[in-house]
């Protein structure tokens, strides 16, 4: 069946420097890829979506890439600060209200 | 700010109970998602709700059954509790594409909006 999945389950970066975590998906019908963030004890949340007819897709000091010949996403911070700490999630969304969500990435900020 | 509440953060249950989740969305939306949790599976959808009364197997619906009987809530309900039922729960909800529904203004229909979760443990 489809399935969402990461490349590594866990990543350390340096404060200050820039962060990638990366994602392959293998449904090439999804209409939106979706990055959530969840810190410990919370729920996840919405950071950034991307159309499946973009590459490339901005926000606040995250980026996200969506490479459709290889199946790959990547959600790029810039600049990481200690509260981007948490385990991100990719997810796609294929025609209805649903998503399927990835196994997520665990980064770690060092100080 | 928009909010979903869960009914319990920690709950601790024997075999063969019968459990309910309860969760709550204040933003007026359509959608509703039960999700669990669990170490190196990433979040696994169980049921999801279109609208009051209608309700959807998700990926994993064995053991679990929903009840959705009015717009702002839904229940998640195991009948007879086993111990690989242990996991965090996650709800979710969503607007429906095409409605707005109160939201904090900057959200998409893309993003559903999580409660905090409830970690279940069935001894």
């Amino acid at each position: 069946g489809e399935s969402v999945g990461l490349h590594l389950p866990t990543l350390s970066v340096q404060e200050g420097d820039n962060s990638i975590i990366n994602c392959a998906y293998s449904n090439s019908a999804s209409d939106y890829f979706i990055w959530y963030k969840q810190e410990s004890g919370k729920g996840p949340q919405f950071i950034i979506d991307i159309r499946s007819n973009m590459d490339k897709r901005q926000g606040q000091r995250v980026t996200v890439l969506l490479n459709k010949t290889v199946k790959h996403l990547s959600l790029q911070i810039a600049a990481t600060q200690p509260g981007d700490s948490a385990v991100y999630f990719c997810a796609e969304k294929f025609g209805n209200e649903k998503l399927t969500f990835g196994t997520g990435t665990r980064l770690t900020i060092i100080p | 700010d928009v909010k979903v509440t869960q009914s319990s953060r920690y709950l601790v249950k024997r075999t063969g109970e019968k459990v309910f989740l309860e969760c709550v969305q204040d933003m007026d939306h359509e959608n509703m998602f039960w999700y669990r949790q669990d170490p190196g599976l990433g979040l696994r959808l169980i049921y999801f709700s279109y609208d009051v009364k209608m309700k959807e197997k998700g990926d994993i619906p064995e053991g679990y059954s929903v009840s959705r009987e009015k717009k702002e809530r839904f229940s998640l309900i195991l009948e007879s509790a086993s111990t690989n039922q242990t996991s965090m729960y996650l709800c979710a909800s969503s607007p429906r594409k095409g409605t707005g529904g109160r939201t904090s203004g900057r959200a998409a229909y893309n993003e559903q909006f999580f409660g905090p979760g409830t970690r279940l443990t069935v001894l």
